[in-house]
């Protein structure tokens, strides 16, 4: 079983609806990243939270420590937002030995 | 401000040579971490460089192996390919090596024939 785990492997959504991207960790941790890959392969960090809530624009990103599952939500979704979403997690304070899941695939069909 | 960079973009190369990847590192950042990706799997964690020492090390054999100048920018070296080798390698640069947002750069992608 993989440390982190993420659901579903692949969304497609009608533009303008709501969007939720789960994550499940198996390990302790110190911060959990969620990340947007285009493409192309470069990565773009969206968030990083060890707690609660954090909002940014129409994306926001929740963690539950104590049942170890995180949430990416994305609202009013748009084409633009077709990407892969992974989620990863540092088991300790620095970032090292970051654990990734295997991603999320979203396409939003206009 | 300047992004992260990594050069090459695309390189092919053969069984048995080696190779040399580079990443420019943001400015102001003194921590950079590689990670390999292969075809439609998540990112795995090669080895973090803070201050040009390394800092940790993934489930990566020796013939990976890192360098951090005192610019901040990084090698990644790896020797004897394989053809599992073949995939994306990443790049990401952080302010330090505490809990801070990382920054990646495009990636290289290699091929092995």
């Amino acid at each position: 079983k993989n440390e982190v785990e993420q659901s579903p492997q692949n969304l497609t959504a009608q533009e303008g609806e709501f969007i939720t991207i789960n994550c499940s960790y198996s390990v302790g941790i110190s911060a959990l990243h969620w990340l947007q890959q285009h493409p192309g392969g470069g990565i773009v960090s969206l968030f990083m939270l060890s707690s609660g809530k954090k909002k940014h624009g129409r994306l926001i990103a929740t963690i539950n420590i104590q049942e170890k599952h995180s949430s990416l939500h994305i609202t009013a979704s748009h084409p633009r937002d077709s990407a892969v979403y992974i989620c990863a997690v540092s088991p300790n304070f620095g970032n090292e030995k970051l654990t990734f899941g295997t991603g999320t695939r979203l396409t939003i069909i206009p | 401000e300047t992004g992260v960079t990594q050069s090459p973009t695309h390189l092919i190369k053969t069984r048995g040579q080696q190779v040399t990847l580079r990443c420019s590192s943001q400015s102001g950042h003194n921590t950079v971490s590689w990670y390999q990706q292969a075809l439609g799997q998540g990112p795995q964690f090669i080895f973090q460089y803070y201050r040009e020492e390394e800092n940790g090390r993934g489930n990566f054999p020796p013939r990976f192996s890192g360098l951090q100048f005192p610019n901040y920018s990084s090698e990644l070296n790896v020797n004897a390919l394989e053809l599992d080798d073949s995939a994306l390698y990443l790049c990401a640069s952080s302010l330090d090596r505490g809990n801070s947002p990382l920054h990646f750069g495009n990636g290289t992608r290699l091929t092995v024939t």
